[in-house]
């Protein structure tokens, strides 16, 4: 299984300073065929599901805030808030799509200061 | 708008079974791959088990190989989980989600778009 790594496990930053979160696969998840990163970000607020944030290592789900940006190939990926906002406090997880089992990181929780 | 809903939870002892359901609907629901995750309260997501998009191509993950069984009847737009054997590390929230790729298999490399609120599943004599 590809083991998903991240850090750190908790943040907290202050209203409009940037968070930066990272990732990382034990494995590449870079398919070279196509040039793609199977890896996407979700973002869980408390008592809500999962909702996706970034798909491809670094595409905006459509209506995602581009406050949210992403970067990152093979084995190494990132998630920044660019300026937090206090609707962005949330545990963010990536996860893996490139093999089954699709697997998960631990969860980064961000905070506010 | 897309929606999944989850049903079925209950508080079950050890070795019973359960069959949770998730109803769709605001997408065609025989054209896309569905998946059941898992989050124990306070801690990560674990992926359960997925089916294609005709219900022919199933995976499970090893924590329940064997012991759950992935369906789906396009018919009702419905997507089940028939638990069996229960264990007490079977209590979670389980969530049903939506694949993004257009009639994609369990495994197609794609994301998920969408995901149901979740429901609880309790194992405890």
């Amino acid at each position: 299984d590809i083991v998903m790594t991240q850090s750190p496990e908790s943040l907290a930053v202050s209203l409009g300073e940037r968070a930066t979160i990272n990732c990382k696969s034990s494995q590449s998840v870079f398919y070279n065929s196509n040039n793609k990163n199977y890896l996407a970000w979700y973002q869980q607020k408390p008592g809500q599901p999962p909702k996706l944030l970034i798909y491809l290592a670094s595409t905006r789900e459509s209506g995602v805030p581009d406050r949210f940006s992403a970067s990152g190939s093979g084995t190494d990926f990132t998630l920044t808030i660019s300026s937090l906002q206090a609707e962005d406090v949330a545990v963010y997880y990536c996860q893996q799509y490139y093999t089954i089992p699709r697997t998960f990181g631990q969860g980064t929780k961000v905070e506010i200061k | 708008e897309v929606q999944l809903v989850e049903s079925g939870g209950a508080l079950v002892q050890p070795g019973g079974s359960l069959r949770l359901s998730c109803t769709a609907s605001g997408f065609t629901f025989n054209d896309y791959a569905l998946h059941w995750v898992r989050q124990v309260p306070g801690k990560g997501l674990e992926w359960v088990a997925g089916i294609s998009w005709q219900g022919h191509s199933v995976g499970y993950g090893d924590s329940v190989k064997g012991r759950c069984t992935i369906s789906r009847d396009n018919a009702k737009n419905s997507l089940y989980l028939q638990m069996d054997s229960l264990r007490a590390e079977d209590t979670a929230l389980y969530y049903c989600a939506k694949d993004n790729l257009f009639r994609g298999y369990f495994d197609s490399s794609s994301h998920w778009d969408h995901w149901g609120q979740g429901i609880v599943v309790t194992v405890s004599s």
